[in-house]
């Protein structure tokens, strides 16, 4: 079945350095592949998304491009600051299904 | 506009007791979602309504589970005889149709005691 993988947490970064949250995923068919992000005492709301191979969806900052090949999405920022702490879900839509399917969620702290 | 919004926002409840928890949805959505979210735990799907289709229960944890959506808007999700291991938060998200971005709730955070 469909399902999504992303990295065990939790990480601590030190502000402006480099994030990289790997997800990948597994599918049938072609599946729309989002990230979500839940602040501390928030809701989850979708941070970016990509519907096919090769799109790259971005959004404050962070971007994450669709790799069919290696059947990735992962979530990468250039330079962190305290306000990203928060807990990030990698996600697929199946093409082929009514369901969403989320990764475990991986909580990220990043200390000035 | 108004986004989901969903209610109570806590429930502290005895064990065995029933419980109902409301959602309302983006107006215009017709998808509609449940999931719990353990503490430490990752989402986890319980029930899908699209339009007027039967829903998809495949996610339902037992059958002192079950959700309705009346007119396809608002939602409620009920749990009979609860259990410790029910406690949990309920969020709900709605979605402009499958497959789309799903829109969630602030979600209810559910104690039995």
């Amino acid at each position: 079945g469909d399902s999504v993988t992303q990295m065990e947490g939790p990480v601590t970064l030190s502000e402006e350095a480099f994030l990289t949250i790997n997800c990948t995923y597994t599918a049938t068919g072609y599946p729309s592949l989002f990230w979500y992000v839940q602040y501390p005492g928030e809701g989850l709301q979708l941070l970016l998304k990509a519907t096919k191979a090769d799109d790259k969806g971005s959004n404050k900052g962070f971007e994450a491009t669709y790799r069919k090949e290696t059947t990735s999405f992962h979530l990468e920022k250039g330079s962190v600051q305290v306000s990203d702490s928060a807990v990030y879900f990698c996600a697929l839509s199946d093409p082929t299904g009514n369901q969403f399917y989320f990764g475990t969620g991986t909580s990220l702290t990043v200390i000035p | 506009g108004a986004g989901v919004s969903q209610s109570p926002s806590n429930k502290v409840t005895e064990k065995g007791k029933d419980v109902e928890l409301r959602c309302d949805p983006i107006s215009g959505h017709t998808a509609l979602y449940w999931y719990r979210q353990s503490l430490g735990q990752g989402l986890e799907f319980l029930i899908y309504f699209q339009g007027n289709s039967a829903p998809d229960k495949s996610g339902l944890p037992s059958d002192r589970f079950s959700a309705e959506r009346t007119g396809g808007s608002v939602s409620t999700l009920t749990i009979q005889r609860t259990q410790q291991e029910d406690s949990a938060v309920y969020l709900c998200a709605s979605s402009l149709e499958s497959r789309s971005e799903q829109y969630f709730g602030p979600g209810t955070r559910l104690t039995v005691t």
